[in-house]
Protein backbone atom coordinates (compact mmCIF):
# COMPACT_ATOMS: atom_id res chain seq x y z
CA UNK A 1 0.00 0.00 0.00
CA UNK A 2 0.93 3.33 -0.81
CA UNK A 3 0.99 5.40 2.51
CA UNK A 4 2.41 9.10 3.73
CA UNK A 5 3.58 9.60 7.34
CA UNK A 6 3.72 12.67 8.48
CA UNK A 7 5.14 12.47 12.61
CA UNK A 8 4.74 16.10 13.40
CA UNK A 9 1.05 16.59 14.53
CA UNK A 10 1.64 20.32 15.73
CA UNK A 11 4.77 22.13 15.18
CA UNK A 12 5.85 26.04 15.83
CA UNK A 13 7.97 29.07 15.18
CA UNK A 14 8.55 32.28 15.90
CA UNK A 15 8.70 34.80 13.31
CA UNK A 16 11.60 34.83 10.66
CA UNK A 17 13.05 31.85 11.58
CA UNK A 18 12.88 28.57 9.46
CA UNK A 19 10.95 25.75 10.40
CA UNK A 20 11.38 22.31 9.02
CA UNK A 21 8.41 19.74 8.83
CA UNK A 22 8.79 15.97 7.91
CA UNK A 23 7.23 13.62 5.69
CA UNK A 24 8.14 10.05 4.63
CA UNK A 25 6.07 7.85 1.84
CA UNK A 26 6.08 4.44 1.29
CA UNK A 27 5.80 2.89 -2.29
CA UNK A 28 7.26 1.01 -4.82
CA UNK A 29 6.70 3.03 -7.96
CA UNK A 30 10.19 4.66 -9.60
CA UNK A 31 8.26 7.58 -10.57
CA UNK A 32 5.93 9.31 -9.04
CA UNK A 33 5.04 13.13 -8.06
CA UNK A 34 5.60 14.75 -4.19
CA UNK A 35 3.84 17.91 -3.13
CA UNK A 36 3.26 20.08 -0.62
CA UNK A 37 -0.39 21.70 0.31
CA UNK A 38 -1.01 24.38 2.97
CA UNK A 39 -4.07 24.44 4.21
CA UNK A 40 -4.90 27.79 6.42
CA UNK A 41 -8.06 28.77 8.67
CA UNK A 42 -9.69 29.79 5.37
CA UNK A 43 -9.69 25.93 4.83
CA UNK A 44 -8.81 26.37 1.14
CA UNK A 45 -6.19 23.76 0.09
CA UNK A 46 -3.33 25.91 -2.31
CA UNK A 47 -0.51 24.16 -3.39
CA UNK A 48 3.07 24.94 -2.11
CA UNK A 49 5.80 23.30 -3.87
CA UNK A 50 5.87 20.21 -6.33
CA UNK A 51 8.55 17.34 -6.96
CA UNK A 52 9.05 14.86 -9.64
CA UNK A 53 10.64 12.02 -8.25
CA UNK A 54 13.23 11.82 -11.23
CA UNK A 55 14.88 14.94 -10.23
CA UNK A 56 17.59 15.17 -8.08
CA UNK A 57 17.33 18.33 -7.87
CA UNK A 58 15.37 19.98 -4.87
CA UNK A 59 12.29 21.85 -5.59
CA UNK A 60 12.26 25.52 -4.36
CA UNK A 61 9.51 28.18 -4.47
CA UNK A 62 10.53 31.85 -2.45
CA UNK A 63 10.94 31.35 1.22
CA UNK A 64 9.92 27.14 0.89
CA UNK A 65 12.05 24.46 -0.47
CA UNK A 66 12.03 20.80 0.16
CA UNK A 67 14.79 17.88 0.97
CA UNK A 68 13.88 15.40 -1.35
CA UNK A 69 15.43 11.79 0.13
CA UNK A 70 14.71 9.17 -2.58
CA UNK A 71 16.45 6.27 -1.13
CA UNK A 72 14.74 7.42 2.33
CA UNK A 73 11.77 7.83 1.06
CA UNK A 74 11.69 11.22 2.88
CA UNK A 75 10.54 14.90 1.68
CA UNK A 76 10.61 17.66 4.15
CA UNK A 77 9.42 20.75 3.89
CA UNK A 78 11.55 23.83 4.90
CA UNK A 79 9.92 27.19 5.41
CA UNK A 80 12.50 30.24 6.00
CA UNK A 81 11.68 33.49 7.67
CA UNK A 82 8.33 32.61 8.44
CA UNK A 83 5.72 34.88 8.56
CA UNK A 84 2.53 35.01 10.17
CA UNK A 85 0.26 34.34 7.17
CA UNK A 86 2.42 30.71 7.17
CA UNK A 87 0.33 29.57 10.36
CA UNK A 88 -1.93 26.84 8.63
CA UNK A 89 -2.11 22.80 8.03
CA UNK A 90 0.45 21.49 5.87
CA UNK A 91 -0.61 18.73 3.93
CA UNK A 92 2.10 16.18 2.05
CA UNK A 93 0.63 14.26 -0.57
CA UNK A 94 1.59 11.74 -3.38
CA UNK A 95 0.99 10.92 -6.65
CA UNK A 96 1.87 7.82 -8.21
CA UNK A 97 2.82 8.07 -11.96
CA UNK A 98 -0.05 6.16 -13.58
CA UNK A 99 -2.46 8.05 -12.00
CA UNK A 100 -3.60 11.28 -10.82
CA UNK A 101 -4.66 10.68 -7.01
CA UNK A 102 -3.39 12.24 -4.55
CA UNK A 103 -2.61 10.34 -1.39
CA UNK A 104 -2.04 12.57 2.05
CA UNK A 105 -0.01 12.39 5.11
CA UNK A 106 -2.38 13.63 8.11
CA UNK A 107 -0.51 16.80 8.24
CA UNK A 108 0.79 18.97 10.47
CA UNK A 109 -0.48 21.93 12.25
CA UNK A 110 1.99 25.07 12.51
CA UNK A 111 1.85 27.92 14.20
CA UNK A 112 3.50 30.86 13.75
CA UNK A 113 4.40 33.10 16.60
CA UNK A 114 4.89 36.69 16.55
CA UNK B 1 -12.54 35.11 -10.01
CA UNK B 2 -12.67 31.82 -8.11
CA UNK B 3 -11.30 29.16 -10.22
CA UNK B 4 -13.14 26.26 -8.49
CA UNK B 5 -16.33 27.44 -6.04
CA UNK B 6 -18.59 24.95 -4.25
CA UNK B 7 -22.05 25.57 -2.73
CA UNK B 8 -23.10 25.61 -0.39
CA UNK B 9 -19.74 26.08 2.08
CA UNK B 10 -22.13 25.27 5.08
CA UNK B 11 -24.59 22.50 5.36
CA UNK B 12 -26.35 21.46 8.57
CA UNK B 13 -28.99 18.58 7.86
CA UNK B 14 -30.72 15.80 9.85
CA UNK B 15 -30.01 12.15 9.31
CA UNK B 16 -31.90 10.50 7.02
CA UNK B 17 -31.98 13.60 4.51
CA UNK B 18 -30.99 13.57 1.12
CA UNK B 19 -28.56 17.23 -0.02
CA UNK B 20 -26.04 18.05 -2.96
CA UNK B 21 -23.16 19.70 -3.09
CA UNK B 22 -22.42 21.34 -6.15
CA UNK B 23 -19.28 22.75 -7.98
CA UNK B 24 -17.81 24.25 -10.93
CA UNK B 25 -14.59 25.11 -12.44
CA UNK B 26 -14.08 28.14 -14.74
CA UNK B 27 -10.86 27.21 -15.12
CA UNK B 28 -11.37 24.72 -18.45
CA UNK B 29 -9.86 21.69 -17.08
CA UNK B 30 -11.13 18.44 -18.12
CA UNK B 31 -10.41 16.85 -14.82
CA UNK B 32 -12.78 16.94 -11.62
CA UNK B 33 -12.35 15.48 -8.30
CA UNK B 34 -14.61 15.15 -4.94
CA UNK B 35 -12.28 14.64 -1.70
CA UNK B 36 -13.59 14.18 2.08
CA UNK B 37 -11.94 15.48 5.25
CA UNK B 38 -12.63 13.91 8.11
CA UNK B 39 -12.92 15.24 11.54
CA UNK B 40 -9.47 14.36 11.73
CA UNK B 41 -8.29 16.14 9.10
CA UNK B 42 -7.44 13.16 7.06
CA UNK B 43 -8.01 13.72 3.30
CA UNK B 44 -9.27 11.19 0.85
CA UNK B 45 -10.04 10.81 -2.84
CA UNK B 46 -13.44 10.07 -3.34
CA UNK B 47 -14.33 10.47 -7.10
CA UNK B 48 -12.67 11.63 -10.39
CA UNK B 49 -14.31 12.04 -13.27
CA UNK B 50 -12.49 13.15 -16.72
CA UNK B 51 -14.76 14.93 -19.52
CA UNK B 52 -17.86 13.74 -18.12
CA UNK B 53 -16.76 9.92 -17.63
CA UNK B 54 -16.87 8.69 -14.21
CA UNK B 55 -12.82 7.51 -13.84
CA UNK B 56 -11.93 6.75 -9.93
CA UNK B 57 -14.71 5.72 -7.40
CA UNK B 58 -12.80 4.83 -4.31
CA UNK B 59 -14.88 2.34 -2.96
CA UNK B 60 -17.47 5.22 -1.51
CA UNK B 61 -20.87 3.71 -0.47
CA UNK B 62 -23.68 4.27 -3.34
CA UNK B 63 -24.94 6.39 -1.02
CA UNK B 64 -22.83 9.03 -2.81
CA UNK B 65 -23.53 9.56 -6.26
CA UNK B 66 -21.43 12.16 -8.46
CA UNK B 67 -23.20 13.68 -11.38
CA UNK B 68 -21.28 15.35 -13.90
CA UNK B 69 -23.63 17.20 -16.51
CA UNK B 70 -20.26 18.61 -18.50
CA UNK B 71 -16.94 18.97 -17.95
CA UNK B 72 -16.96 22.01 -15.94
CA UNK B 73 -19.36 20.95 -13.01
CA UNK B 74 -19.42 18.08 -11.03
CA UNK B 75 -22.25 17.83 -7.92
CA UNK B 76 -22.20 15.08 -5.49
CA UNK B 77 -25.51 14.03 -4.08
CA UNK B 78 -25.82 12.53 -0.63
CA UNK B 79 -28.74 10.23 -0.01
CA UNK B 80 -30.07 8.70 3.79
CA UNK B 81 -27.26 10.88 5.52
CA UNK B 82 -25.79 9.39 8.16
CA UNK B 83 -23.98 10.73 11.36
CA UNK B 84 -20.36 9.78 9.55
CA UNK B 85 -21.27 11.66 6.58
CA UNK B 86 -20.23 14.63 8.77
CA UNK B 87 -17.20 16.38 6.61
CA UNK B 88 -15.66 18.61 4.66
CA UNK B 89 -15.77 18.01 1.28
CA UNK B 90 -13.57 19.52 -1.42
CA UNK B 91 -14.08 20.25 -5.00
CA UNK B 92 -10.85 19.91 -7.05
CA UNK B 93 -10.31 20.15 -10.72
CA UNK B 94 -6.80 19.24 -13.08
CA UNK B 95 -6.44 20.80 -16.47
CA UNK B 96 -5.71 16.44 -17.70
CA UNK B 97 -5.78 13.26 -16.02
CA UNK B 98 -1.71 13.16 -15.60
CA UNK B 99 0.47 12.57 -12.42
CA UNK B 100 1.53 15.31 -11.35
CA UNK B 101 -0.63 18.24 -12.78
CA UNK B 102 -1.56 20.87 -10.03
CA UNK B 103 -4.46 20.16 -8.73
CA UNK B 104 -7.09 23.06 -7.64
CA UNK B 105 -9.24 22.89 -4.74
CA UNK B 106 -12.35 24.60 -3.98
CA UNK B 107 -12.58 26.42 -0.73
CA UNK B 108 -14.65 22.92 0.26
CA UNK B 109 -18.03 22.68 1.77
CA UNK B 110 -18.59 21.79 5.37
CA UNK B 111 -21.61 19.37 6.06
CA UNK B 112 -22.80 18.30 9.65
CA UNK B 113 -25.35 15.62 10.08
CA UNK B 114 -27.25 15.65 12.92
Amino acid sequence: AQTVTQSQPEMSVQEAETVTLSCTYDTSENNYYLFWYKQPPSRQMILVIRQEAYKQQNATENRFSVNFQKAAKSFSLKISDSQLGDTAMYFCAFTPYNTDKLIFGTGTRLQVFP
Amino acid sequence: DTAVSQTPKYLVTQMGNDKSIKCEQNLGHDTMYWYKQDSKKFLKIMFSYNNKELIINETVPNRFSPKSPDKAHLNLHINSLELGDSAVYFCASSQQRTSGNTIYFGEGSWLTVV
